[in-house]
Formats: C-alpha cells, structure tokens, sequence
C-alpha cells in the first residue's frame, strides 16, 4: 500500500546550525507534499508544500527539495532557533484523490 | 480567523461504552480527513470524505468506528464499544478541493480520548 517513510526520527542541533529531514514516499503518482510542524500539545500545522511540477521552494529559513525520480524530498532548516523546536511531519498526497499519508515524524531540538 | 473545530476536546470513558466524537470544517471547505495520532503510530489516517460522500475508511477499524458527515458543517467519528487501545488523539481536518490544485488540510485542536 501508499507508505511514506521519514528519517532520522529524532534529532538535536546546535542553535545557528541547520537541520535537514528527509522523506521518501512508495507512489510515484503522489504529486503533493506538504510539512507540518507540531508543537506539543497543538495541532499540526503546515509551514510549506512542494508539488510535483517544481524542484525546490524557500521561504526564509525553510527550504523543500523534491527528487520525482528517486521518489524522495527532504525539508531543510538553517540558522535554527529554539522555538523550530517541535515535530515536523512530512506527507505525500496520492494523485488526485488527495489522500494525504504522513511520515512518522522528526522529533527535532534546537539547544540555546 | 476560520479554524476546524473539534468537540470534545478531552474525553474520559469506560471500555464498552460508545464515544462519538465531532468536527465542524472550515466553512466551505469540501473535503474533511480523520486522524488518530499515537506515539507509535504517529498520524493514522482512518477516513476522508469529499462532498459529504466517503472516499476511502481503509485505515478505520471497521467493527467498532463508523464516520458520517450528516451535513457540510458536520463530521462524526463513532467508536462502539470502545477499548483501551482506542486511547489516542483523534484530529479532524479539513480543506478545500478544486481540480486544479490539491488540498491544503487545516486540523483542528484535536479530541483526547482516554479508555479506562
């Protein structure tokens, strides 16, 4: 069935450094991916998607690159803070039918 | 400021008893997904609707969970009779599909359930 696969499950960085988390996803007919940051005890909420017709999006510290062919996208975050602390979830949407699947999700620490 | 809204927030049962839980989507949104999140399992979908008509319940446990949306502004998750298993976060979400894009979901606040 649809699977989507994210690693590392858990990850801590120094403030200022960046961190990339990254996702592969079983159908290549998945044509939209969007990350969700969960802080603990809220809702996810989504920060920024890619679709398939384009290889990479920015906005500010937040980067999305999209590989169709390896069937992989990763979300890249640099100059860290403490409050990127949270959950981060990646998702592949399946072709038209937008049955959004989600990753297992990151766990993510920025130390002061 | 629109948002899903979810009733109720937190839930105490006892096994055996029926829970149901509510989402109100977004106005004018036109498709709504169940989400049961778990340490383990992270975000399980369980169903999503369009247009009020079901699409796919593949990932609900069909014995015990039933998911309706009586009308737009509606949607029910059910679990009878509930089990200690069942204890998890349950999210509704909603977003709006046109042909031309695919959906943005937006979730709600979310409904505790703890089965004792």
């Amino acid at each position: 069935g649809e699977n989507v696969e994210q690693h590392p499950s858990t990850l801590s960085v120094q403030e200022g450094d960046s961190a990339v988390i990254k996702c592969t996803y079983s159908d290549s007919a998945s044509n939209y991916f969007p990350w969700y940051k969960q802080e603990l005890g809220k809702r996810p909420q989504l920060i920024i998607d890619i679709r398939s017709n384009v290889g990479e999006k920015k906005d500010q510290r937040i980067a999305v690159t999209l590989n169709k062919t390896a069937k992989h996208f990763s979300l890249h975050i640099t100059e860290t803070q403490p409050e990127d602390s949270a959950v981060y979830f990646c998702a592949a949407s399946l072709g038209s039918t937008d049955k959004l699947i989600f990753g297992t999700g990151t766990r993510l620490q920025v130390f002061p | 400021d629109a948002r899903v809204t979810q009733t109720p927030r937190h839930k105490v049962t006892e096994m055996g008893q029926e829970v149901t839980m509510r989402c109100q989507p977004i106005l004018g949104h036109n498709t709504v997904f169940w989400y049961r999140q778990t340490m383990m399992q992270g975000l399980e979908l369980l169903a999503y609707f369009r247009n009020r008509a079901p699409l796919d319940d593949s990932g609900m446990p069909k014995d015990r969970f039933s998911a309706e949306m009586p009308d737009a502004t509606l949607a029910t998750l059910k679990i009878q009779p509930s089990e200690p298993r069942d204890s998890a976060v349950y999210f509704c979400a909603s977003g709006l599909t046109d042909p031309h894009m695919n959906t943005e979901a937006f979730f709600g606040q979310g409904t505790r359930l703890t089965v004792v």
